[in-house]
């Protein structure tokens, strides 16, 4: 199976909202609502933003949210902060029951 | 405190093997899904393997099916990845990593470097 679909970099200023889209098939994003959100920053290990779909696991703040239409899930960052600035991989678990990511999307805050 | 922590890297050449392993504190591996997912140097993440809490669902990515073998201890309440018919490809960071499901983890570790080369 192929990796799921991220843009390879987005970018915004602080105060604005950033959405980073992440783009499967009916085998995994489209057919169920298992999709994960990871925060990376250099050199440490991935941080979980969002699990099924759209919800966030304690202390993780509300500016981040995630929803799915079809074959596509989202990632909306509002209110955008300089330490928002990181690697953010999308994941979904598929029809056969593995687990694919996306490619990485940069996020560069201004 | 819930931690997880890996050791077994190293540099290994092309065809070789090493054990990885993963120490956890703070819960009981048996309780949770737990997960190995690795980085290639300045690449994305790749999911490689997980085994539910009851062990009976054990799963490899394509790339490492029949090469690579997920495993715990439940005395040790460890984790371990037992890779062998290493490629240069293999190449990585790999991270050990809990879930409650098998679609989502919160908790990893550090990671510990694999380096496959002649």
């Amino acid at each position: 199976q192929s990796a799921l679909t991220q843009p390879a970099s987005v970018s915004g200023s602080p105060g604005q909202s950033i959405t980073i889209s992440c783009t499967g098939t009916s085998s995994d994003v489209g057919a169920l609502h298992f999709v994960s959100w990871y925060q990376q920053h250099p050199g440490k290990a991935p941080k979980l933003m969002i699990f099924e779909v759209s919800h966030r696991p304690s202390g993780v703040s509300n500016r981040f949210s995630g929803s799915k239409s079809g074959n596509t899930a989202s990632l909306t960052i509002s209110g955008l902060q300089a330490e928002d600035e990181a690697d953010y991989y999308c994941s979904s678990y598929t029809t056969s029951s593995t687990l694919l990511f996306g490619g990485g999307t940069k996020l560069t805050v201004l | 405190q819930v931690q997880l922590v890996e050791s077994g890297g190293g540099l290994v050449k092309p065809g070789g093997s090493l054990r990885l392993s993963c120490a956890a504190s703070g819960f009981t591996v048996s309780d949770y899904y737990m997960t190995w997912i690795r980085q290639a140097p300045g690449k994305g993440l790749e999911w490689v393997s997980y085994i539910s809490p009851s062990g009976k669902t054990v799963l490899y990515a394509d790339s490492v099916k029949g090469r690579f073998t997920i495993s715990r201890d439940n005395v040790k309440n460890s984790l371990h990845l037992q890779m062998s018919s290493l490629r240069v490809e293999d190449t990585a960071v790999f991270y050990c990593a809990r879930g409650d499901d098998s679609d989502a983890f919160e908790i990893w570790g550090l990671g510990t470097m694999v380096t496959v080369s002649s």
